[in-house]
């Protein structure tokens, strides 16, 4: 079955360092999500990545789609506090007849030291 | 707007109770999922629905039943809960253009 794997499982990175968290599919993916998680809190959807090779900025956010649309990553340039939280990528992948299959990876929990 | 609205936010079981959970945004979108969310094991789909009147098993479905009232109601149904559905569920829905999903505030349940 479909599997997505997300590595590095922690991070903990001195504020003002760089950060980057992997997502690989076992199989092509339709798109590909990325999500925030703050400590006890919802999801919050960062981005959609569709096309194949797409790269993406929401100013310190790089989000990029490989090639093969098998992989993905998320870089956070120079760290801030309010970047701490979970973040997930969910690999989709699209059926014929409107059926769906939707996999998250486990999540890279960031940790940021002031 | 309040955007995806969940009741109830937390919830104890005993073992072969039925409970519902509750499911509402007001926000027009015609897909709406039910996740849940174990610590180690990320987000795992539990049913969604593409639009009204339809639903489609997700990645774990089983123990579990959904009914999408209306649009913009999807509600989701334990009928005999047991230990292992003690996690946090999520209801989500998403637009298409641009494509955005909204997840509500979640409800944690626990099964004694």
């Amino acid at each position: 079955g479909q599997q997505v794997m997300q590595i590095p499982q922690y991070q903990h990175v001195q504020e003002g360092e760089d950060f980057t968290t992997y997502c690989n599919s076992s199989t092509t993916l339709s798109n590909i999500q990325w999500y925030k998680q703050r400590p006890g809190g919802h999801p919050v959807f960062l981005i959609q990545l569709v096309k194949s090779g797409e790269v993406k900025k929401q100013k310190r956010l790089t989000f990029q789609f490989g090639e093969a649309k098998k992989n993905s990553s998320l870089h956070i340039t120079a760290t801030q506090t309010t970047d701490v939280g979970t973040y997930f990528c969910a690999g989709r992948k699209d059926f014929s007849g409107g059926y769906q299959k939707v996999t998250f990876g486990i999540g890279t929990k960031l940790q940021v030291i002031p | 707007n309040a955007g995806v609205t969940q009741t109830p936010k937390f919830q104890v079981l005993k073992t072969g109770q039925s409970m519902t959970l509750q499911c509402a945004q007001d926000m027009n979108h015609n897909s709406m999922y039910w996740y849940r969310q174990d610590p180690g094991m990320g987000l795992r789909l539990i049913y969604y629905s593409a639009s009204e009147g339809t639903t489609d098993k997700g990645e774990v479905p089983n123990g579990y039943n959904v009914s999408r009232l209306n649009k913009r109601e999807f509600s989701l149904r334990l009928e005999s809960a047991a230990p292992s559905q003690t996690s946090v569920y999520f209801c989500a829905s998403n637009r298409q253009v641009p494509y955005e999903q909204y997840f509500g505030p979640g409800t944690r349940l626990t099964v004694t």
